[in-house]
């Protein structure tokens, strides 16, 4: 069965150090892959998405993400963490039945000065 | 550009009464979805639709009905509403679903008492 996992559920880091937000998937063929991020009140917005090539993929406000298909996994990255960044970060697999997202349970970042 | 429109923001019901989330977009996307938003359970998909006319039902549909009328709109019924149904209802729509970007609205908080 198609899956997305986020290990931890609420991480705090402090502004202006690195961060990474862990994410495994179970899917059977070429994921669709994608991060996305929900402020306090607000919708997801989409951060990034990896669908097929390059294996590091560049998204908004900083943020990267690596797909590495042998750890079935795809985490997020941001070099320096911003008070802003503190938010809800969801990863989400697209599945081919249904054509619907798999969303993980999503991590919390807090942001401490 | 509004992108996809929900209301109301805010909502609180007692137990047995009925209700409709409206949704609306303006992006000419076919496909078009609801999700319900709990703690710690991510998003679970309740109905989605891939054009006016088709609906399916998601992950979680039990207490919910939908339909299609148009491209535009896609309404979430509630039933007779439960304490179990209180949750962040989200209403998302995009071009290809599971391979482009979701677009989401910025989400109803429903209290059912």
């Amino acid at each position: 069965a198609q899956s997305v996992t986020q290990p931890d559920i609420h991480i705090t880091v402090s502004e202006g150090a690195s961060l990474e937000l862990r994410c495994n998937y179970s899917y059977g063929a070429t994921p669709y892959l994608f991060w996305y991020v929900q402020s306090p009140g607000q919708g997801l917005q989409l951060l990034l998405k990896y669908f097929s090539g390059d294996t590091l993929v560049q998204g908004i406000k900083g943020f990267e993400a690596e797909f590495k298909r042998s750890q079935s996994s795809f985490n997020l990255r941001k070099p320096s963490v911003h008070w802003s960044d503190a938010a809800e970060y969801f990863c989400a697999v697209g599945a081919v039945e249904g054509g619907k997202l798999i969303f993980g349970q999503g991590t919390e970042l807090s942001v401490k000065p | 550009n509004a992108g996809v429109t929900q209301t109301p923001k805010f909502q609180v019901l007692k137990t047995g009464q009925s209700m409709t989330l409206q949704c609306a977009q303006d992006m000419n996307h076919e496909y078009m979805s609801w999700y319900r938003q709990d703690p710690g359970m991510g998003l679970r998909l309740i109905h989605y639709s891939v054009g006016a006319g088709i609906t399916d039902q998601g992950e979680v549909p039990n207490g919910y009905n939908v339909s299609r009328s148009t491209t535009e709109d896609f309404p979430l019924r509630l039933l007779s509403a439960a304490p179990s149904q209180t949750s962040v209802y989200f209403c998302a729509s995009s071009y290809s679903p599971g391979r482009s970007e979701a677009f989401f609205g910025q989400g109803t908080r429903l209290t059912v008492v």
